[in-house]
């Protein structure tokens, strides 16, 4: 298994500002993904972060809004910028680990809320 | 693009009985993985069972099995003598980066 330490687990935040959301493992992991559960909703996936290179963001994700830094094997933040209410959600990290990484795990996930 | 369908927005069990979860996907791929999760109120996301789709034999974790119908792209999950523990939200996922249903609410009866 792997462990993941997210941060902040919970924040309330005024509209127009910034947070940073990050994401820590216990072990050096390849891929690491960032996800948005809006209320009473499933997961969508927001965009998947390797190592040295540019994250991949999903249709209707956009660098300048959800900007994603990996720099290291171990740690990947998300930002989520300029907020409003509508970024209201739960933002959850996974990576994959496993034999031939095939299992994913997830931190505990931040609850973001904007007023 | 692969899509993932849960049609069953809820659902009720009586405890110690049996309950199934319908999941259906879309996919061009021969060889992919298909997962259950669950997710109490804690919020955090519990891998359940995985299925791996070029084994044809369906996984099973204790009380949890899967039907997994290939060429009808079906995944249900079963959950036999369930435990008021059970209760959750079920989410059925395709991939390794993910594409989930909307979930499943069960209730487990006392």
């Amino acid at each position: 298994s792997a462990v993941i330490s997210q941060k902040p687990s919970r924040d309330i935040c005024q509209r127009g500002t910034s947070l940073t959301i990050q994401c820590q493992v216990d072990s050096q992991v390849t891929m690491m993904f960032w996800y948005r559960q809006q209320p009473g909703q499933s997961l969508t996936l927001i965009a998947t972060a390797n190592q040295g290179s540019e994250a991949t963001y999903e249709s209707g994700f956009v660098i300048d809004k959800f900007p994603i830094s990996r720099p290291n094997l171990t740690f990947s933040t998300l930002t989520v910028s300029n907020m409003s209410p509508e970024d209201s959600s739960i933002y959850l990290c996974s990576v994959e680990r496993g034999e031939l990484n095939t299992e994913a795990f997830f931190g505990q996930g931040t609850r973001l809320t904007v007023v | 693009a692969q899509t993932v369908t849960q049609s069953q927005p809820e659902m009720s069990v009586q405890e110690a009985e049996t309950v199934t979860l319908s999941c259906t996907y879309d996919t061009s791929e021969s060889d992919y993985y298909l997962f259950w999760y669950k997710q109490p109120p804690s919020r955090q996301m519990i891998l359940v069972i995985r299925q791996e789709a070029y084994k044809q034999q369906n996984a099973t974790e204790n009380r949890f099995s899967v039907n997994f119908q290939k060429a009808a792209k079906s995944f249900s999950l079963k959950i036999s003598d369930s435990q008021l523990g059970d209760a959750a939200m079920y989410f059925c996922a395709y991939g390794l980066n993910m594409r989930f249903g909307a979930g499943t609410r069960l209730t487990v009866k006392p």
